[in-house]
């Protein structure tokens, strides 16, 4: 079946602009993850759903970043006056449940939305 | 805070040789999981461990999740180019997932 599909797969924006990012999960995973990956280094969680609610947004690193959940299924996420140290690759993943119960219910990932801010 | 201290950052070994790379933390964890990362690609989940003390094999790949629930190791033995790549653990948070820093893993033929 599908997996998760993220686009874009690379962008290039100039310092300033706002750039919107978007997840299409599993279908049916009620869960969906925002992670961030500098080069080389592990992942940074940002935010995550419980279907259209984000009970947890303490990830995100600033008031410009943002992000929603629609129609448990499709999600963005906004970058405003993107600065250079918001390069990195953006992964997102979805799952049939909500960590903790992570034995029944793995992290499915995306292949990320590589961003580089000039 | 959970955190996840992974060593060593880097390895680079000749194939056919073994290693081990560590995965520990102050905070017990319910379960740890293994993801490996390809380049260009998201992480893809080799095993999760639940149990103090498991062992798990996935063919040269060994994992286990120690006594105390603290801290996990994967052994590869016999390495191959094929094994390279960026090799995560990961622990249940607050509804979400911890990860370790990584360990990067260039297997040279």
């Amino acid at each position: 079946g599908a997996g998760v599909s993220q686009s874009p797969s690379n962008k290039v924006t100039e310092k300033g602009k706002d750039v919107e990012l978007r997840c299409d999960p599993i279908s049916g995973h009620t869960a969906l993850y925002w992670y961030r990956q500098r080069l080389g280094q592990g992942l940074e969680f940002l935010i995550y759903f419980q279907g259209n609610s984000a009970p947890d947004k303490s990830g995100l690193p600033s008031d410009r970043f943002s992000a929603e959940r629609t129609g448990e299924s499709v999600s963005t996420l906004t970058i405003q006056r993107t600065q250079q140290e918001d390069s990195a690759v953006y992964l997102c993943a979805s799952s049939s449940n909500l960590v903790p119960r992570i034995s029944n219910s793995p992290l499915h990932f995306g292949n990320g939305t590589r961003l580089t801010v000039t | 805070t959970q955190l996840l201290e992974q060593s060593p950052q880097f390895l680079s070994i000749q194939e056919g040789e073994n290693l081990t790379v560590y995965c520990n933390s102050s905070s017990v964890f319910s379960s740890l999981q293994w993801y490996r990362q390809e380049p260009g690609e998201g992480p893809v989940l080799l095993v999760t461990v639940v149990t103090g003390g498991e062992v798990k094999k996935l063919k040269r790949l060994t994992f286990q999740f120690g006594d105390a629930r603290k801290d996990s190791s994967l052994h590869i033995t016999a390495a191959q180019p094929g094994d390279t790549g960026l090799y995560l653990c990961a622990g249940p948070g607050r509804g979400k997932l911890i990860f370790g820093q990584g360990t990067e893993l260039s297997v040279k033929p």
